[in-house]
């Protein structure tokens, strides 16, 4: 596609309930990045793919959160046993060169609501 | 103390007037970026910095590393530049994590 995209757009979900949210990069891109952002806050690194390779997992919050990218282009995180304090924007970006050396093309994020 | 500070939080601009957002890091970096995240939330890269001045339009970045300190200007300031604008980080011994700003928030009114 033209750009990055993220689906859902928005998910609400009941607490303790696993979700899986969906990053489908720019065709080609080497780097693939998930952050997330709380309302009024700026976004959170927490996982940095090199094409399938996790090369970066220091910003997951906790076991519960894991991303995959197994063939190098979509990738998923999923959140297991969802808890309130995961409501967020949850924000994928793509990069055509290895980590953060070229400019970044963010999608339009997947807002999770955990009630 | 966090590692990339922003200054102004919040900036109210007439149309016309020269802006200028400050970042300052505490971490030894290897790129800094500027972020543009419009009123409906999208995110778009406006530069990548790893030394000295870029310019685009009417939007200019500075970085000063020996300073750890970047500004962004934007002159002859116009109702749509109104957003948040973020700055971010790439640590030097990290080499992928990027450490976010927490925003600055300009309007600029007509």
């Amino acid at each position: 596609g033209a750009g990055v995209s993220q689906s859902p757009r928005y998910k609400v979900t009941k607490r303790g309930q696993d979700v899986a949210l969906r990053c489908d990069p720019i065709s080609g891109h080497v780097s693939l990045y998930w952050y997330r952002q709380a309302l009024g806050q700026g976004p959170e690194f927490l996982t940095y793919f090199n094409y399938e390779a996790q090369q970066d997992k220091s910003g997951l919050p906790n076991d519960r959160f894991s991303a995959e990218r197994p063939e190098g282009s979509i990738s998923t995180l999923t959140i297991q046993r969802t808890e309130q304090r995961d409501s967020a924007m949850y924000r994928c970006a793509s990069s055509p060169t290895r980590a953060y050396a070229g400019e970044l093309f963010f999608g339009e994020g997947s807002r999770l609501t955990v009630l | 103390k966090n590692e990339v500070e922003q200054s102004p939080q919040n900036l109210t601009a007439q149309e016309g007037e020269f802006i200028t957002i400050n970042c300052s890091y505490s971490v030894g970096i290897s790129a800094l970026h500027w972020l543009q995240q419009h009123p409906g939330g999208g995110i778009v890269s406006l530069f990548m910095l790893s030394s000295g001045k870029k310019k685009h339009g009417r939007l200019i970045a500075t970085i000063n590393i020996q300073e750890k300190h970047s500004s962004l200007h934007i002159t002859a300031s116009h109702p749509r530049d109104s957003a948040v604008y973020i700055c971010a980080v790439l640590e030097e011994t990290s080499g992928s994590r990027l450490t976010f700003g927490e925003g600055t928030q300009l309007t600029v009114n007509p």
